[in-house]
């Protein structure tokens, strides 16, 4: 079973909103990802979860606060975003992080956010 | 730091024909791998190969087939008998780094 799951797989939200984005896998994997995926380009890395702990945070704006409770669930929570951030969100992971360039990252359906 | 170049924005096949898609690479690691990621429109990114650096064979898994030059530093995927599901974005990918993509449309 290779699934990761993403809920919701829609969402709109206000600048004002605060929601969160959710995601599970169950493959006793030990790194997950956030990636944000602009229309018509690749997806770009965001954070990097290994061992439930933050191991990378490329640079991203606060507003966005990801957060592990468990080695099967990462969320991503969502606060005062700007129409820019209106993207498709991919969540994934991968067995481990430590050898991750050779690591097979497997994702879920992600979750279109539209920010008005 | 790694590059992945993917120099076809976008390709066309007539069904049942096989296609290569492009994919270049420049990295200062010995050891790592190379993926292949097909992504419809509904925007899942479905894991379709893997190349590992060390590997001595091309990868191959059922139509797809890696076409794999290490001293050229390229990756290139071939798909066999193309199937009108194969419609797609394609991604090749290095670590957390991806190639702008080929949208490949197959034609009846």
């Amino acid at each position: 079973d290779t699934e990761v799951t993403q809920t919701p797989k829609h969402l709109v939200m206000g600048m004002t909103n605060k929601k969160s984005l959710k995601c599970e896998q169950h493959m006793g994997h030990r790194a997950m990802y956030w990636y944000k995926q602009k229309a018509k380009k690749p997806p770009e890395l965001m954070f990097v979860y290994s061992y439930e702990k933050l191991s990378i945070n490329e640079s991203v704006p606060s507003r966005f606060s990801p957060e592990c409770p468990n080695s099967s669930l990462l969320n991503l929570h969502l606060h005062a975003l700007q129409p820019e951030d209106s993207a498709l969100y991919l969540c994934a992971s991968s067995q481990d992080r430590l050898a991750h360039r050779r690591e097979t990252q497997y994702f879920g359906p992600g979750t279109r956010l539209l920010v008005l | 730091a790694q590059k992945i170049t993917q120099t076809q924005p976008g390709m066309f096949v007539q069904e049942k024909e096989a296609v290569t898609l492009d994919c270049t690479y420049d990295t200062s690691d010995q050891s790592y791998g190379l993926f292949w990621y097909k992504q419809p429109s509904s925007g899942e990114m479905i894991f379709l190969i893997y190349q590992g650096s060390y590997d001595e064979q091309n990868a191959t898994e059922g139509r797809y087939s890696l076409n794999f030059q290490k001293a050229r530093k390229s990756a290139n995927l071939v798909i066999s008998a193309s199937q009108l599901g194969d419609s797609a974005m394609y991604f090749c990918a290095m670590g957390h780094g991806f190639g702008t993509g080929t949208s490949l449309t197959v034609i009846p």
